[in-house]
């Protein structure tokens, strides 16, 4: 079965500072990978997906992420982050199999901005 | 905003009642996944309809149901419910049936068993 692993629970990151958010999977073929953000009292709202391709994926909102099948990792970058980032962060991996697709998510990563 | 619509935001019942949960999908998708997030379990995917029909199952109880009608709402009903049921009922919707999709998610409904 595919697993998550989001290693960091919480993390304080001054404005204008980089950023990393780690994301760990674990799946027998070729993942799909998504990174979602979630602000609270909202939904989920899609940053980025890998499917194939270039490895390194560009998103919304400045984000990008590297999809490393070596390492088994998908870890979420942002070079300069703003207050307005601050909200949790769900990578999930995507299983495709005869149109069932399901995501399993990770446990997320609460970022804070601090001035 | 996603297109997905849930209705009620938040939901205030008491243990062993039944509730209904609804989702209407962005237009044209034809997919509707519901997730359960909560404190203790996280985000977990309970289950997939397709064009009326269910395609996938997760960890949804036996107290859980759920359907998708001819208009491609979905409505999710939990009954005997617990206090552990208290948990962030988000709906998706997706577009593509074979290959992968990108699913877009709802606001959520927020259930509060007491």
């Amino acid at each position: 079965a595919q697993s998550v692993t989001q290693p960091d629970i919480h993390i304080t990151v001054s404005e204008g500072a980089s950023l990393e958010l780690r994301c760990n999977y674990s799946y027998g073929a070729t993942p799909y990978l998504f990174w979602y953000v979630q602000s609270p009292g909202q939904g989920l709202q899609l940053l980025l997906k890998y499917f194939s391709g270039d490895t390194l994926v560009q998103g919304i909102k400045g984000f990008e992420a590297e999809f490393k099948r070596s390492q088994s990792s998908f870890n979420l970058r942002k070079p300069s982050v703003h207050w307005s980032d601050a909200a949790e962060y769900f990578c999930a991996v995507g299983v495709s199999n005869f149109g069932n697709e399901k995501l399993t998510f990770g446990t997320g990563t609460r970022l804070t901005i601090i001035p | 905003d996603s297109g997905v619509t849930q209705t009620p935001k938040h939901l205030i019942t008491a243990t062993g009642q039944r509730v209904t949960l609804r989702c209407s999908p962005r237009s044209g998708d034809l997919s509707v996944y519901w997730y359960q997030q909560s404190l203790d379990q996280g985000l977990q995917f309970l289950i997939q309809y397709y064009n009326g029909e269910e395609r996938a199952k997760g960890n949804i109880l036996e107290r859980f149901s759920a359907q998708q009608f001819p208009d491609l709402h979905s409505e999710l009903n939990l009954s005997s419910l617990e206090l552990g049921d208290s948990a962030l009922y988000f709906c998706a919707s997706s577009v593509r049936d074979r290959g992968h999709n990108e699913q877009f998610f709802g606001p959520g409904t927020r259930l509060t068993v007491l």
